[in-house]
């Protein structure tokens, strides 16, 4: 059964720092997708960035960028320029082709001023 | 473009009422998912649905939970009767299935409160 990791529980990082949140997990499968959720306390989930299993170019968006190691089966997330709106729990998840997504237990990221 | 909409956004009862959640997908999107979110136990994935079909229910807690989907604009999800550890963020999600790296568009959850 595919698992996800994130052994991080909570992290914080001072304002326009650099900050990396960790996420691991296992599969037998070689063609899946991984993703990275942001949960701000308004508790909505948002897309922050997506990496096909198949591309070896890693995925950026913005101050996110991901580095995906699939041969380690680690997909870390990379925020650059931390602003206080970054504050949030951070979700890693896993899915391949149609199935469902499984999701890490999360981060808790805080920004500090 | 609307999102996915849930309602209602809070529903605060006494324990042994029924509670119905609901949930309309966005337009297009042919999978839908029902989830909760815990402090102790992370988002748990309960059922989620194909073209309207449930494909994988492994993870409804027990039979006081059903969920239904009589039509690809509609969803809900039911406890019958609520018991306060049923107290949780639900939250609905869809996608659609047009290539895998499609991901999944969350509703703004509804917390229950079980009393």
């Amino acid at each position: 059964a595919q698992t996800v990791t994130q052994s991080q529980p909570e992290m914080s990082v001072q304002e326009a720092e650099t900050v990396t949140l960790s996420c691991t997990y296992d599969t037998s499968e070689s063609d899946y997708y991984l993703f990275w959720y942001k949960q701000p306390p308004s508790r909505q989930m948002i897309l922050v960035i997506r990496q096909e299993a198949y591309k070896q170019q890693n995925a950026t968006e913005n101050r996110f960028s991901v580095n995906f190691q699939k041969a380690a089966k680690s997909f870390s997330l990379k925020i650059s320029d931390s602003q206080l709106g970054d504050a949030a729990m951070y979700f890693c998840a896993y899915k391949t082709s149609y199935d469902k997504v499984i999701f890490g237990p999360g981060t808790s990221l805080s920004v500090i001023p | 473009d609307a999102g996915v909409i849930q309602s209602p956004r809070h529903e605060v009862t006494e324990m042994g009422q029924e509670v119905t959640l609901r949930c309309k997908p966005i337009s297009g999107h042919d999978y839908l998912f029902w989830y909760r979110q815990t402090m102790m136990r992370g988002l748990e994935l309960l059922i989620y649905f194909n073209n309207n079909v449930p494909i994988d229910d492994s993870g409804m807690p027990e039979d006081r939970f059903s969920a239904k989907m009589p039509n690809a604009s509609f969803s809900t999800l039911k406890i019958q009767p609520s018991e306060p550890r049923d107290s949780a963020v639900y939250f609905c999600a869809s996608s659609g299935s047009r290539g895998g790296n499609q991901p999944q568009h969350f509703g703004d959850g509804t917390r229950l409160s079980i009393l």
